[in-house]
């Protein structure tokens, strides 16, 4: 029962390169979400789905493009990475269906850009 | 402009005793409110949340309360254990299923 699964856990970037972090459900959920982590700033929201096909902008979404092409994955990607993008990554999913639903959490993606 | 504050970055209680972590919102449009849990290396897990039309949900050893006129929610856990040792999130639902999160509290539990 895997529920939330993000790759790679860990990454090392230099300043410009690009990468993809990805986010797979198996609750056959129809919403998803990246979120970052930084230090005294809680959960800040970057882009979200509604279901499959569909993106949007959360609250810090510059730097950062998304797409959701099956339903079940959620990928974020960095085109040109910058030091203010080292973060802790999290994805999440929540069922569409039923309201007052709690988010469900993958383990996070540590990334670091020197 | 945080719009959900948790304004001690950190608490120490004491095996037995009661923990009570405390969370203010701004926004009275805040339907719905939930508690995470976080143990380091490890994704939020949810614990316990609220509907904003009721004051007080309970389930087991964790309690939220929910005061709208102050824009205050907490979190008792009674009695606190060494495995409560994390880190909580209080969250509020903004429209449709997007949520916005406060900072966190530390919490450690002694023996």
């Amino acid at each position: 029962n895997a529920g939330v699964t993000q790759t790679p856990k860990f990454r090392v970037l230099k300043t410009g390169q690009s990468m993809t972090l990805l986010c797979a459900q198996d609750m056959n959920h129809e919403y998803m979400y990246w979120y970052r982590q930084d230090p005294g700033m809680g959960l800040r929201l970057i882009h979200y789905s509604v279901g499959e096909g569909t993106t949007a902008k959360g609250e810090v979404p510059d730097g950062y493009n998304v797409s959701r092409l099956k339903k079940q994955n959620f990928l974020l990607g960095l085109e040109s990475a910058a030091p203010s993008q080292t973060s802790v990554y999290f994805c999440a999913s929540a069922g569409g269906e039923v309201s007052n639903q709690p988010q469900h959490f993958g383990d996070g993606t540590r990334l670091s850009i020197l | 402009d945080q719009q959900v504050k948790q304004n001690s970055p950190s608490l120490s209680v004491q095996e037995g005793r009661i923990s009570i972590l405390n969370c203010d919102y701004t926004n009275s449009m805040f339907d719905y409110f939930l508690w995470y849990k976080k143990y380091p290396a490890e994704g939020p897990t949810f614990l316990i949340s609220i509907s904003s039309i009721k004051d007080k949900n309970e389930d087991g050893r964790f309690t939220v309360f929910l005061n709208k006129s102050a824009k205050h929610l907490s979190l008792h856990i009674v009695p606190s254990q060494p495995g409560d040792s994390a880190v909580y999130f209080c969250a509020a639902r903004t429209w449709g299923q997007n949520f916005v999160f406060g900072p966190g509290t530390r919490l450690s539990v002694l023996p």
